[in-house]
């Protein structure tokens, strides 16, 4: 079956900085992967989407790469503020129907 | 406009016992789906509804779990005999599907815990 890993640990960085974050998967060939943030007692919410035969994607401060040779994407915030500490999450689908989510990043950014 | 709710937000049951939980999807939305979290864990997926297609019930983890959507709208998971293992939050989203981005929309979670 699939396999999503992403940053076990948590990440720390500096505002200012640039964080990024990764998702690996194997065993899956996903034609879609989301980006989702994901704050505590809440739902996650819809950040990016990136198709396979994308390299790149950007909106405002985030980049989102996917490389399906390496079978990875990377999540860039560039700029980073306080207000971007969250935990972000990965989902991959074949279709566009069912998406199986990473088990998440969690991101702090110290003033 | 309003996004997806879900009640109750927290719920508490004894070993057991049966739980229904509710998902008001956004009005419109063809897609709806039920997730499991569990601490440190990813989303797990449960069950998939989609307009009057038959759902995608792989995820569900045993008979005990079932859920069903009326009228195109409201959902009800059920979880029967509930055991310590089903101790988590349940997150219920819907989506239009739109092919720019797949988004789902969350709801804010039921929180479940089994004693």
């Amino acid at each position: 079956s699939q396999k999503i890993e992403q940053n076990s640990e948590a990440l720390n960085i500096q505002e200012g900085k640039t964080a990024t974050l990764t998702c690996n998967y194997t065993n899956y060939s996903p034609a879609y992967l989301q980006w989702y943030r994901q704050d505590p007692g809440r739902g996650p919410v819809f950040l990016l989407l990136i198709r396979e035969n994308e390299k790149e994607k950007r909106k405002e401060r985030l980049k989102v790469t996917f490389d399906t040779t390496l079978k990875q994407s990377l999540f860039h915030i560039t700029a980073s503020q306080p207000a971007d500490s969250a935990t972000y999450l990965c989902a991959l689908a074949n279709t566009g129907n069912q998406f199986y989510f990473g088990t998440g990043t969690s991101l702090t950014v110290i003033p | 406009g309003a996004g997806v709710s879900q009640s109750p937000s927290n719920k508490v049951t004894e070993k057991g016992k049966d739980v229904e939980l509710r998902c008001d999807p956004i009005s419109g939305h063809t897609a709806l789906y039920w997730y499991r979290q569990s601490l440190g864990q990813g989303l797990e997926f449960l069950i998939y509804f989609q307009g009057n297609s038959a759902p995608d019930k792989s995820g569900l983890p045993s008979d005990r779990f079932s859920a069903e959507r009326t009228g195109g709208s409201v959902s009800t998971l059920t979880i029967q005999r509930t055991q310590q293992e089903d101790s988590a939050v349940y997150l219920c989203a819907s989506s239009l599907l739109r092919q720019a981005s797949y988004e789902q929309y969350f709801g804010p979670g039921t929180r479940l815990t089994v004693t």
